[in-house]
């Protein structure tokens, strides 16, 4: 099955700056790369998507990366704000399944 | 637009007893996810439906866990009986279809005493 990792674990930025979460996957059959935010004893809610036919999207101050010849994509933050305070998974896999990495646990300093 | 609503919020069991979870998914979704989310982790898939029909249960400890969705709209995740390690999150998701995007629910916080 696919093995999703990511990194860091935590992360601490100070307000305003810009936030990097980076994750890479195994499988070379997964299509699309989901990305949560989970705010505490909430559940995960999509932030944004990508799926394998596009190498970047973008909404906001969010954006995503992906590159499909490394097996890694990444989560982008810009003029981080306090309430982006959570904890952000990413996944990859098909529609169908996907398998989620073990959490970054972002804090955003005043 | 509702979102995916699951009860309880909190459960809190001794060992050994049973437990169940409901789910009500978002409206005209046909696909229905149940997770298990261990404290730090990510969730993990137990068992997804499509319509009332389980189609991945791979993952989904069936000595003591059981799951329904009658009619295809809600459902619900049984333990019995329950053990220590049970001790999580279980989320329900909802979506349109297969290859779509996938909604959460609040979850279900267990504790086994």
């Amino acid at each position: 099955g696919e093995n999703v990792e990511q990194h860091p674990s935590t992360l601490s930025v100070q307000e305003g700056d810009s936030a990097v979460i980076k994750c890479t996957y195994s499988d070379s059959a997964s299509n699309y790369f989901p990305w949560y935010k989970q705010e505490l004893g909430k559940g995960p809610q999509l932030i944004i998507d990508i799926r394998s036919n596009v190498g970047e999207k973008k909404d906001q101050r969010i954006a995503v990366t992906l590159n499909k010849t490394a097996k890694h994509f990444s989560l982008h933050i810009t003029e981080t704000q306090p309430e982006d305070s959570a904890v952000y998974f990413c996944a990859a896999g098909t529609g169908n399944q996907f398998y989620f990495g073990t959490g970054t646990s972002l804090t955003v300093i005043p | 637009e509702a979102g995916v609503v699951q009860s309880p919020r909190y459960k809190i069991i001794e060992k050994k007893q049973p437990v169940a979870f409901w789910c009500n998914p978002i409206s005209g979704h046909n696909t229905l996810y149940w997770y298990r989310q261990n404290l730090g982790q990510g969730p993990e898939l137990l068992i997804r439906y499509e319509n009332e029909e389980a189609v991945d249960d791979s993952q989904l400890p069936k000595d003591r866990f059981s799951a329904e969705r009658l009619k295809g709209v809600d459902s619900t995740l049984k333990i019995q009986p329950a053990e220590l390690g049970d001790s999580a999150v279980y989320l329900c998701a909802s979506s349109p279809g297969t290859q779509e995007t996938q909604y959460f629910g609040p979850g279900t916080r267990l504790l086994v005493l």
